[in-house]
């Protein structure tokens, strides 16, 4: 079965420029999550939507990152006046329902490099 | 807060031979525990959790883990170790009421043939 779609792949791109990056969880996955994987920092939480609450934005590392989910589906990452310590590969995660032990689905991420 | 510790940035093991990857943690209340592994070039895979009920568990591929209360551990166990195990294994935990996982810092498992 289908499962959770990230792309790009791969975006490189100069400092300064601003970039988005887009998640297709698992259809019917109404939790969806973005991680941020890094040499320096391993595995960084990131944002957390859950139907139609208000997100968890309590990962965001600067007011150059947001998020949003259109119609409890798709998810766009999108920063702002790029760094180069962005560059990392960006996760997005779902799962089902909000019971804190179900697992999260992976996509295979998007791998940022800011030039 | 969550926290995770994964002591090993790298096991070794043979073909054939069992294999253990560490994991502790530390949580506010009943921690909801998971193991992961990440192939090169892809995204996590879920391998197993431990949410209550027996502390030994069995996942995908062969892989079980126990967890303990009392050492606060919830190690990864294969009884025999396959050349296609080699990646990246992480731990991670999420405690009651928070919205995230928190995960350990990775092992790199490496099965030599």
């Amino acid at each position: 079965g289908a499962g959770v779609s990230q792309s790009p792949s791969n975006k490189v791109t100069e400092k300064g420029k601003d970039v988005e990056l887009r998640c297709d969880p698992i259809s019917g996955h109404t939790a969806l999550y973005w991680y941020r994987q890094s040499l320096g920092q391993g595995l960084e939480f990131l944002i957390y939507f859950q139907g139609n609450s208000a997100p968890d934005k309590s990962g965001l590392p600067s007011d150059r990152f947001s998020a949003e989910r259109t119609g409890g589906s798709v998810s766009t990452l999108t920063i702002q006046r790029t760094q180069q310590e962005d560059s990392a590969v960006y996760l997005c995660a779902s799962s089902t329902g909000q019971g804190a032990g179900q697992p999260q689905h992976f996509g295979d991420g998007t791998r940022l490099s800011i030039l | 807060a969550q926290s995770v510790a994964q002591p090993e940035d790298q096991v070794n093991v043979a073909e054939g031979n069992p294999l253990t990857v560490k994991c502790t943690y530390s949580v506010s209340g009943n921690p909801y525990l998971f193991w992961y592994v990440q192939y090169p070039n892809r995204g996590l895979q879920f391998l197993l959790k431990y949410i209550t009920g027996d502390n030994l568990v069995k996942g995908s591929y062969g892989f079980e883990a126990e967890f303990n209360k009392s050492q606060t551990s919830f190690h990864l166990k294969k009884p025999s170790a396959l050349v296609s195990d080699s990646a990246l294994y992480f731990c991670a935990v999420r405690e009651t009421g928070a919205n995230n996982l928190f995960f350990g810092t990775g092992t790199r498992l490496t099965v030599i043939p």
